[in-house]
């Protein structure tokens, strides 16, 4: 089961940044909160990942509390190819585990 | 060019057949996975594979078969084809393990009639 809550769905207006939150209150000290996407019939694409520091790359920025307790995902300015369902996952450093995506939110980028 | 190919992207098929699904990645990773994501949408493992090693199988039939010829492919056989194996099936690549960014390629929609 996946470790991490997400709301189902959302709606964001085009060029207005999309904010989607995630919870994931067991995680460990040593577990890294990915992001992922997929756009509508095709495979899933790696957004961001961080571990305790915020980080930002030139898709999206991914703010953690500083409990690492929850984490929001930032689109900063959202367009319409960036509707998909974004899925939240927690899993250990150095894992030679898999990656378990839960049920996502899916995001609607609305013009 | 693309990172991670699978073939074919349609596959329509009777029920009791033998299938092959064909994945090929052109990025030098060493990891290479199987995922399966019904009607529900739910993605999940099947398969993953190291260096030509079998590193996880989750309680998939033994009907599924993956077959790693070499490091850069990862084909996912089926035999006896029952109507809940229709799914989208995606192959993915990563570096090393999991916690490495994976590159999914575009999945292969299969249907058992």
């Amino acid at each position: 089961d996946a470790k991490t809550t997400q709301p189902p769905s959302m709606d964001c207006a085009e060029g207005r940044a999309a904010n989607l939150p995630c919870n994931h209150s067991t995680i460990s000290g040593n577990e890294y909160v990915y992001w992922y996407r997929q756009i509508h019939s095709q495979g899933p694409q790696y957004i961001i990942h961080g571990l305790k520091n915020n980080e930002t790359n030139e898709m999206a920025s991914l703010i953690i509390t500083e409990d690492r307790k929850s984490s929001t995902l930032i689109l900063p300015h959202a367009t319409l190819r960036d509707t998909a369902v974004y899925y939240c996952i927690v899993i250990p450093e150095g894992s030679q585990g898999n990656l378990i995506f839960g049920k996502g939110t899916k995001l609607s980028v609305k013009p | 060019d693309t990172a991670v190919s699978q073939t074919p992207k349609y596959l329509v098929t009777q029920m009791g057949n033998d299938k092959s699904i064909k994945c090929e990645q052109n990025l030098g990773h060493d990891t290479m996975y199987w995922y399966k994501q019904d009607s529900k949408k739910f993605l999940k493992i099947m398969f993953s594979y190291n260096n030509k090693e079998l590193i996880i199988n989750e309680t998939v039939p033994n009907r599924f078969s993956p077959k790693s010829p070499d490091k850069a492919h990862l084909n996912l056989h089926i035999n006896s084809l029952e109507l809940g194996d229709s799914a989208v099936y995606f192959c993915a690549s990563s570096k090393r393990g999991a916690t490495d960014t994976q590159y999914f390629g575009p999945g292969t929609r299969l249907t058992v009639l």
